[in-house]
Order: structure tokens, then C-alpha cells, then sequence
């Protein structure tokens, strides 16, 4: 079956640091990967996605690419701000769940400190 | 971008009372959407999948009887807690998806549950 797994957090940073979280998956076939985000008491708002092996997607500054060689859709910002402390869910869905549901990560918390 | 409303946002009730909960696509036909329920510092667990004009499928381990789920139209979809108990207590989060495949999921805001 399909899996998710992304790097423990919490994630500590200083504004303006670089972040990098880490997430690789298991799946049958091409599967379409997401990112989502959550900020505290919300829903998840998409972050970004890919489709197709070595597509990137980018949003607000953060970047994923699809790397199927190594199964993995890392996630990166440059530079990050104390609005980006949220928590960040790697997902997919493939064919085998009927392009519907999603697999997610467990989420990896971010904070941000000035 | 497509936003889906939740609603309410926060409910707190007394046990055994019936709560329902709206998911609405504001602007796509959603011709399905997932209900998910989070406990805190987790991922979301997918509770059920709801199709509009027929019966939701639920996953293992969810009760049917105490979690209703209704898809009238391709906008909304409700969720009723029937009866709910402190256990219930949780935040419930619905997503809709548009009909083609491969889109992304859009999540509402979702709803935080607390049973006294």
C-alpha cells in the first residue's frame, strides 16, 4: 500500500534560515505528491503539488520536486519568516486509492524565531 | 482559489446531544468529499468518503450509526455526530475535491468538537 513518511519535528529556526523537510513515499504507479500547511486552529491550505516525475512545484517561496528515482518530494524555502511556523503535511494520491483519497505524513511541526 | 466553507467552526455541547456539521464547495462541484478527524500534535485520519447522490464509505473502524454523513448536492456534504459523547471531543476537518482527476484536495477550516 501507499505510505508517507516525513522527518520528525519540531523544526527550530531563526528567521531567515533555510528549511528543509524532508519526505520520501511508497506507491504503486505515478502518484500525484502534495504539500499542504496548517497554522494553528486551521484547516490545511495546499502549498504546493506535482504530478509528474521531476516536476517542481512552488508557492510563497517554498519548492518541492518530484524526484521518482529516489521516491522522495522534499520540501525547501530559502529563507523563512516567523508567518511560516505552521505544520507542514507531505500527501499523496495515486490510483491505487482511486485518485481520491489522500495519503498523509505525520507532519512535521516548523517554528520560526526572530 | 476554490475555497470550501466549514461550518460551524466551534461547537460545544452537552453529551448526548445530536451535532451536524456543514461542508460546502463554494465555487466548483465537489463531487466528492472526505471527512477527517485530528487529535492534537497528529495527522488527519480520514473518517469517511462521501459521494454525492450516494452512500458514504466509511473507513475501518468508524462507526456508521454515530457519524452520519449526508452528500446531497454537489456542494454539500454534511456530517452529523449523533448523540455525541467526551469522546467524540476532536477537530473534524472536511476537504472537497473537483471532479477531474489528479486535483488537489481544498480543505475547510474545520470544527472543533467539545462534549461536556
Amino acid at each position: 500500500g501507499n505510505s508517507v513518511t516525513q522527518m520528525e519535528g519540531p523544526v527550530t529556526l531563526s528567521e531567515e534560515a533555510f528549511l528543509t523537510i524532508n519526505c520520501t513515499y511508497t506507491a504503486t504507479g505515478y502518484p500525484s505528491l502534495f504539500w499542504y500547511v496548517q497554522y494553528p486552529g486551521e484547516g490545511l491550505q495546499l502549498l504546493l503539488k506535482a504530478t509528474k516525475a521531476d516536476d517542481k512545484g512552488s508557492n510563497k517561496g517554498f519548492e518541492a520536486t518530484y524526484r521518482k528515482e529516489t521516491t522522495s518530494f522534499h520540501l525547501e524555502k530559502g529563507s523563512v519568516q516567523v508567518s511560516d511556523s505552521a505544520v507542514y503535511f507531505c500527501a499523496l494520491t495515486s490510483s491505487e486509492n482511486s485518485w481520491g483519497k489522500l495519503q498523509f505524513g505525520a507532519g512535521t511541526q516548523v517554528v520560526v524565531t526572530p | 482559489g476554490a475555497v470550501v466553507s466549514q461550518h460551524p467552526s466551534w461547537v460545544i455541547c452537552k453529551s448526548g446531544t445530536s451535532v451536524k456539521i456543514e461542508c460546502r464547495s463554494l465555487d466548483f462541484q465537489a463531487t466528492t468529499m472526505f471527512w477527517y478527524r485530528q487529535f492534537p500534535k497528529q495527522s488527519l485520519m480520514l473518517m469517511a468518503t462521501s459521494n454525492e447522490g450516494s452512500k458514504a464509505t466509511y473507513e475501518q473502524g468508524v462507526e456508521k450509526d454515530k457519524f452520519l454523513i449526508n452528500h446531497a448536492s454537489l456542494t454539500l456534504s454534511t456530517l452529523t455526530v449523533t448523540s455525541a459523547h467526551p469522546e467524540d471531543s476532536s477537530f473534524y476537518i472536511c476537504s472537497a475535491r473537483a471532479t477531474l482527476l489528479g486535483q488537489p484536495q481544498h480543505f475547510g477550516d474545520g470544527t472543533r468538537l467539545s462534549i461536556l
